[in-house]
This record gives C-alpha cells, sequence and structure tokens, in this order.
C-alpha cells in the first residue's frame, strides 16, 4: 500500500506571496492532518480535515487555511507569506479522526520564506 | 494548554548500552499516548498507542511502559544499534482542543 505523499517537497517564496501545499493519504484513509514543525518547536497542529470537513484549527492565523477533497487527498494554502512561516510541513493521515488512531506520516515540505 | 513534556531533550548513548527516555502527561481523563520515531530526512513513523494502565508493548528491541495514574510512560531500548539514532515523539490526545498535543522530542543519538 502507497505511503502518504506530499509535493511538493521542497519550496523557496518571498514574503507576501502565497503558498498551496498538497498531501495525499493513504488509500482508504478519511482524516488529514496538518503540523508545522519549525526549529526548537514540537509539532504545531495546524488542522485536520475528515470526510471534507475542517474538524477542528490549531492556534494559527486566518493566512493558514486548507481544503480536503472528495478522494481524500488535501491541500494546505498560506497567505501572504512571512519570514516565520519557513517550516517544515508535515501532513499525516489516518482511517477516522487523528485523536486515537494511529498517524501516518508522509515526508514534509520544507517551506523557506525569504 | 495541555502539557507534555520530555526528558532528556538530547541524549548520546554508547552501542550496544540500553536506554530509556520519559514523557509526562496530564493524568486525568487519560485515553491514549502515542510514540512516534522520527529519523532524519524521513517521515516519522509510529511505535506504539498505549492505552491501558500499567500497560508494556514491545516491538523488537524497544519497548514502553505506561502509568496512567501519574502521568508518564517510559520508552526503553535495549542493546542501541546506530539505527536507533532519531527523535522519539510522545502525542497525548487532547480532547477539549480536538487535536494531538505532540512532545518536543527526545533525539538519541548513538555512538559507534
Amino acid at each position: 500500500k502507497a505511503g502518504v505523499t506530499q509535493t511538493p517537497r521542497y519550496l523557496i517564496k518571498t514574503r507576501g506571496q502565497q503558498v498551496t501545499l498538497s498531501c495525499s493519504p493513504i488509500s482508504g484513509h478519511r482524516s488529514v492532518s496538518w503540523y508545522q514543525q519549525t526549529p526548537g518547536q514540537g509539532l504545531q497542529f495546524l488542522f485536520e480535515y475528515f470526510s471534507e470537513t475542517q474538524r477542528n484549527k490549531g492556534n494559527f492565523p486566518g493566512r493558514f487555511s486548507g481544503r480536503q477533497f472528495s478522494n481524500s487527498r488535501s491541500e494546505m494554502n498560506v497567505s501572504t507569506l512571512e519570514l516565520g512561516d519557513s517550516a517544515l510541513y508535515l501532513c499525516a493521515s489516518s482511517l477516522e479522526a487523528g485523536l486515537t488512531d494511529t498517524q501516518y506520516f508522509g515526508p514534509g515540505t520544507r517551506l523557506t520564506v525569504l | 494548554i495541555l502539557n507534555v513534556e520530555q526528558s532528556p531533550q538530547s541524549l548520546h548513548v554508547q552501542e550496544g548500552d540500553s536506554t530509556n527516555f520519559t514523557c509526562s502527561f496530564p493524568s486525568s481523563n487519560f485515553y491514549a499516548l502515542h510514540w512516534y520515531r522520527w529519523e532524519t530526512a524521513k517521515s516519522p513513523e509510529a511505535l506504539f498507542v498505549m492505552t491501558l494502565n500499567g500497560d508494556e508493548k514491545k516491538k523488537g528491541r524497544i519497548s514502553a511502559t505506561l502509568n496512567t495514574k501519574e502521568g508518564y510512560s517510559y520508552l526503553y531500548i535495549k542493546g542501541s544499534q546506530p539505527e536507533d539514532s532519531a527523535t522519539y515523539l510522545c502525542a497525548y490526545p487532547d480532547f477539549g482542543n480536538e487535536k494531538l498535543t505532540f512532545g518536543t522530542g527526545t533525539r538519541l543519538t548513538i555512538i559507534p
């Protein structure tokens, strides 16, 4: 079974631009969660999508948004990029809601904002 | 804010030695605790999901124990090997905010 895939793997943007990251979950998984990893910080929860609906959102500004499609693929968008948005963005999929189910992580997208 | 703490932050262990580290979490309303291993340049990989007080799980040379009453879990690695070098993360479901809260991890380096 194919694992979680994320595209692109690396991205360089400048301040003020916007970016869209993509995540394809494991086949059959309905939940996709997004996390941000910055140096010295643990994985910070961004949001979770389940059956095309956002179930919950972490403590991030409205510039961070996402969506999920009917095939469970998910996209994350960051508008008006700031230097502090430079981070590794991971998505994880699980069969059902992500709080107790094992999460399967993708390789991440490394975003650099200049 | 739900606190999940891991200690130590980093650890260097001689190859062949055994080691352990800790994850602390709120002891009230416990439901589950996750352990993940994150090797450099790879994706975090699930090790265990622990749900019962006193539970002990094992995967090869890695095992974990759980004490829900006092709010901690230990991860043990027996006879460390270079491939055990990774960051080990624990995660605790925060039902109030509907999210999985991760600790900052223990970075383990095995010295050949």
